[in-house]
């Protein structure tokens, strides 16, 4: 069984304010990292899908990065805004596919 | 294709009654997922399907829960005897095979088994 930890579990932010959760990951036997926003009432979807140590993924103002070897991700949000407010999700596949998700951690960005 | 569709959205229902959900994929997507997610908790995996074949189900799954993929098209899930622990979201999700591949999720099915 795959372990997957992210931190922190919950974070509270100012509107402009720019800021970074981690995902922890075994690092053996890398596949892939797949970062996902759930917001309330809506269905999660998928925000990168990353596979290569040193990778950096850019979309608007959420960037992540990734480091295979010591087994952690960070997704950054520059300059966050209200509509960022949701629970982040990362996930792990093993060979087979099957994803495990961690905990997830929840910005919530007051105006 | 509209993506990745649950049935019903909501579902309540009394101790010890049968439920079943109903999930349908984006059509050329082989794999499909059952999550279940509790408040505060990532999505904790039930079980997956290559197809219509179930590749894997989750050891802390009771014999209660059972899932099938006929056809390798939609896919149900059912929970016989629920319990009030089973209360949770449901969540559905699709994706083509390879690992390097985003999973397309369903909007979910909220059971609360009172």
């Amino acid at each position: 069984i795959l372990n997957v930890e992210q931190s922190p579990q919950s974070l509270h932010v100012q509107e402009g304010d720019s800021t970074n959760f981690t995902c922890s990951f075994p690092s053996s036997n890398f596949y892939a990292l797949h970062w996902y926003r759930w917001e309330t009432a809506k269905s999660p979807e998928a925000l990168f899908v990353m596979t290569l140590n040193g990778d950096e993924k850019k979309k608007g103002r959420i960037s992540a990065t990734l480091n295979t070897k010591e087994g952690y991700s960070y997704l950054y949000i520059k300059g966050s805004q209200p509509e960022d407010s949701a629970t982040y999700l990362c996930a792990h596949p093993g060979n087979t596919g099957k994803l495990i998700f961690g905990q997830g951690t929840t910005l919530q960005v007051k105006p | 294709d509209t993506g990745v569709s649950q049935d019903p959205r909501h579902k309540i229902t009394k101790r010890g009654q049968n439920v079943t959900f109903r999930c349908d994929p984006i059509s050329e997507h082989n794999r499909l997922y059952w999550y279940r997610q509790t408040l505060g908790q990532g999505p904790e995996f039930l079980t997956y399907f290559q197809n219509e074949a179930q590749l894997e189900k989750s050891r802390l799954l009771s014999d209660r829960f059972s899932a099938e993929r006929p056809k390798g098209s939609f896919s149900t899930l059912e929970i016989q005897r629920t319990e009030q622990g089973d209360s949770a979201m449901y969540l559905c999700a699709s994706s083509l095979r390879a690992v390097n591949t985003e999973a397309f999720f369903g909007q979910g099915t909220r059971l609360t088994v009172v």
